[in-house]
């Protein structure tokens, strides 16, 4: 089974960086996805890692760390409307490639 | 569009009746997910559709519960008998497989609502 684990909440201000952790145990790994979900609405692929290292995209930044379990999801130069929550999910190499969903991290970002 | 579609958007029943949910996922995406989602908490889990292979519905909360789908399209989530509890928002989700990141993309979802 998988079992992943974020921090409830964070709050940040406008500019600054943040940085959302994930943690999981997995019986199989194939990869790890961060979503981005805005109040209201259907959550949205921001990025992936199969490979140890840092992906950079724009603003956004995720870093995976295989054999400790860990990623974290880097927000820079915040905006008011990064204010959403992030999903962190994990596929397993096992039982069809089925992923799975943390709770997720609700971030508030005030002026 | 392209994306996936969701069916109805708002449904409003009575405690006690039977509800059908759909899902039109982005075509040639043969995985597919639904998601029960509670207000202000996370996507629950209920069931995976991976093409030939059987459902993994280990996330089916009871067996009021039931979901089929035809080949590598259509999907029709059941609910029998609903509660109050079963009030929520849920979501489908297709994604591709294959090389690469095969990202879920996820449809608006249908609100539940249980009177």
């Amino acid at each position: 089974g998988q079992n992943i684990d974020q921090p409830t909440e964070m709050t940040a201000t406008e500019g600054a960086i943040v940085q959302i952790n994930c943690t999981y145990q997995t019986s199989g790994f194939n990869g790890l996805f961060w979503y981005q979900q805005h109040a209201g609405e259907a959550p949205t692929f921001l990025s992936y890692n199969v490979l140890d290292g840092l992906e950079e995209k724009g603003r956004f930044s995720s870093f995976l760390s295989r054999s400790k379990g860990y990623s974290y999801l880097l927000l820079k130069e915040l905006q008011m409307k990064d204010s959403a929550s992030y999903l962190c999910a994990v596929r397993s190499n096992t039982n069809a490639g089925k992923s799975t969903f943390g709770d997720g991290t609700t971030l508030t970002v005030k002026p | 569009g392209a994306g996936v579609s969701q069916s109805p958007s708002n449904k409003v029943t009575e405690k006690g009746k039977d509800v059908e949910l759909r899902c039109d996922p982005i075509s040639g995406h043969t995985a597919l997910y639904w998601y029960r989602q509670r207000l202000g908490q996370g996507l629950e889990f209920l069931i995976y559709f991976q093409g030939n292979s059987a459902p993994d519905k280990s996330g089916l909360p009871s067996d009021r519960f039931s979901a089929e789908r035809t080949g590598e399209s259509v999907s029709t989530l059941t609910i029998q008998r609903t509660q109050q509890e079963d009030s929520a928002v849920y979501l489908c989700a297709s994604s591709f497989t294959g090389g690469g990141p095969n990202e879920q993309f996820f449809g608006p979802g249908t609100r539940l609502t249980v009177l």
